[in-house]
C-alpha cells in the first residue's frame, strides 16, 4: 500500500536549520509529484513547497521562499525539506503528501498523507 | 493568492443530522476543490475530489457540491465517527486551505 513516513523534526534555536525527510513506498516514487504541507499547532493547514513528479518544476509557497529548498533521491525513495533560517512561525507538524496523478504535472489535490513530523522552533 | 473562506468555524450537530459546511472562494476555481476530514493527531483524509467527486472508499454520506466561487459539503446522517474538523483546498492556482470547520457533537 501507499506509505509516506515523514522524520527529522525537532527542537530547533531560530536562525538554525532543520532537514525533514520523506520516505515513500508502495508506489513508482519517480512517477507522482509529492508536497510539503504544514499545520501549526491548533491552526489549518498551509501548503509549502512541491517538486513535480521528474524534478523539473518546484514552487514554494511566499512564506518560506528563499528559505526552505525541496530536494529528492528517486535512488532512496526519498523527498527532503531543508529549512533554514528557522523562525519561531515556521513551528508545526510537516507533512509530505502525493498528487494523485502519475507521469504529469500541474495543479491536483493530495490522495495520500505522511504520519507528519513536528519542529519546534524555540530558544 | 486566492483567499478559501469557510463557514461556520465550530459546528454542534448530533448523530443522524444532516450538516452542510459552505467553502467560497476569493476567485473563480472552477471546480477545482477537494474536502478533507481531519481527526486530532492524524493527517488529512481526502473525502471530495473536483467538488463533487467522492474519493473510493468513502461513504456516501458525504457530497460535495458547487462551482466558480461557492461549495459545500453535506454529510446526510451524521455518524460518530464523523465528528472532525473539516478543510475545502482550491487547487486551480497553486494551492490554498480554508480555515477549518469543526464538528463537535451537541
Amino acid at each position: 500500500q501507499v506509505l509516506l513516513v515523514e522524520s527529522g523534526g525537532g527542537v530547533v534555536q531560530p536562525g538554525r536549520s532543520l532537514r525533514l525527510s520523506c520516505a515513500a513506498s508502495g508506489f513508482t516514487f519517480s512517477n507522482f509529484s509529492i508536497h510539503w504541507v504544514r499545520q501549526a499547532p491548533g491552526k489549518g493547514l498551509e501548503w509549502v513547497a512541491v517538486m513535480s513528479y521528474d524534478g523539473s518544476t518546484k514552487y514554494y509557497a511566499d512564506s518560506v521562499k528563499g528559505r526552505f529548498t525541496i530536494s529528492r533521491d528517486t535512488s532512496k525513495n526519498s523527498l527532503y525539506l531543508r529549512m533554514n533560517s528557522l523562525r519561531a512561525e515556521d513551528t508545526a507538524v510537516y507533512y509530505c503528501a502525493r498528487d494523485p496523478n502519475a507521469g504529469t504535472y500541474g495543479y491536483d489535490y493530495f490522495d495520500y498523507w505522511g504520519q507528519g513530523t513536528l519542529v519546534t522552533v524555540s530558544s | 493568492d486566492i483567499q478559501m473562506t469557510q463557514s461556520p468555524s465550530t459546528l454542534s450537530a448530533s448523530v443522524g443530522d444532516r450538516v452542510t459546511i459552505t467553502c467560497r472562494a476569493s476567485q473563480s476555481i472552477s471546480s477545482w476543490l477537494a474536502w478533507y476530514q481531519q481527526k486530532p493527531g492524524k493527517a488529512p483524509k481526502v473525502l471530495i475530489y473536483k467538488a463533487s467527486n467522492l474519493e473510493h472508499g468513502v461513504p456516501s454520506r458525504f457530497s460535495g457540491s458547487g462551482s466558480g466561487t461557492e461549495f459545500t459539503l453535506t454529510i446526510s446522517s451524521l455518524q460518530p465517527d464523523d465528528f472532525a474538523t473539516y478543510y475545502c483546498q482550491q487547487y486551480n492556482t497553486y494551492w490554498t486551505f480554508g480555515q477549518g470547520t469543526k464538528v463537535e457533537i451537541k
